[in-house]
């Protein structure tokens, strides 16, 4: 185990809904990264958050929004849903931006 | 561009065999490499890790050999184990620039022990 925590576990929305995903990271961390993997995939990279800034963003759509609190823990937001938003959310935690980052065991959306 | 593949999308091997799984790279900028493990319902788990200025590195059972000449990774299990079955990614990343920190992945290979 990692000591990061995410919920909820499962989640099922509808189309254009919004979600919120939680994430708790490692005691001593940080710094938060989310991931998208679709299924078959390999993660891919949405953004990262260091002392509760934005520190880098890959290649997703403004819909697509974070948050890190003064505890370092995160949520991720997606706005108005589609149906390629289904997959596994990761979100992994770190010392700082160039550190080992742990992955939690990640919260499956399906969008129907 | 920036992007991390693998050469076999599965493995199936022996118990007892020995497995090597293959990752190619793209980025010549990228100067550490990571191999992760992901089980069924579980998030990648760290298995280990390689930088740029080095070859080779062996940890309990694993070794992760780098040819930056062909921008080229794989990952060696020896004595392959049953609780070694699961889907292995290798990942990329940079310790300077703006992609400073990010991790990208290749698709992973399944690997499947049989006893």
């Amino acid at each position: 185990e990692t000591g990061v925590t995410q919920s909820p576990t499962h989640l099922i929305k509808t189309r254009g809904q919004q979600v919120t995903l939680r994430c708790s990271s490692q005691s001593g961390h940080n710094t938060v990264s989310w991931y998208q993997q679709a299924l078959g995939q390999g993660p891919q990279f949405i953004f990262q958050y260091y002392r509760e800034e934005e520190n880098g963003r890959g290649n997703f759509p403004p819909r697509f929004s974070g948050l890190q609190f003064p505890n370092y823990s995160s949520e991720l937001n997606v706005n108005a849903l589609e149906l390629d938003d289904s997959a596994l959310y990761l979100c992994a935690s770190s010392r700082d931006r160039l550190g080992e980052q742990y992955f939690g065991p990640g919260t499956r959306l399906t969008v129907t | 561009g920036e992007s991390v593949g693998l050469h076999l999308p599965t493995l199936s091997v022996q118990e007892g065999d020995n497995s090597i799984i293959n990752c190619a790279y793209s980025n010549s900028a990228s100067d550490y490499f990571i191999w992760y493990k992901q089980e069924s319902g579980k998030g990648p788990q760290f298995i280990i890790d390689i930088r740029s200025n080095m070859d080779k590195r062996q940890g309990q059972r694993v070794t992760v050999l780098l040819n930056k000449t062909v921008k080229h990774l794989s990952l060696q299990i020896a004595a392959t184990q049953p609780g070694d079955s699961a889907v292995y990614f290798c990942a990329e990343t940079s310790g300077r620039g703006s992609t400073l920190g990010r991790l990208y992945f290749g698709r992973g290979t399944q690997l499947t022990v049989w006893p």
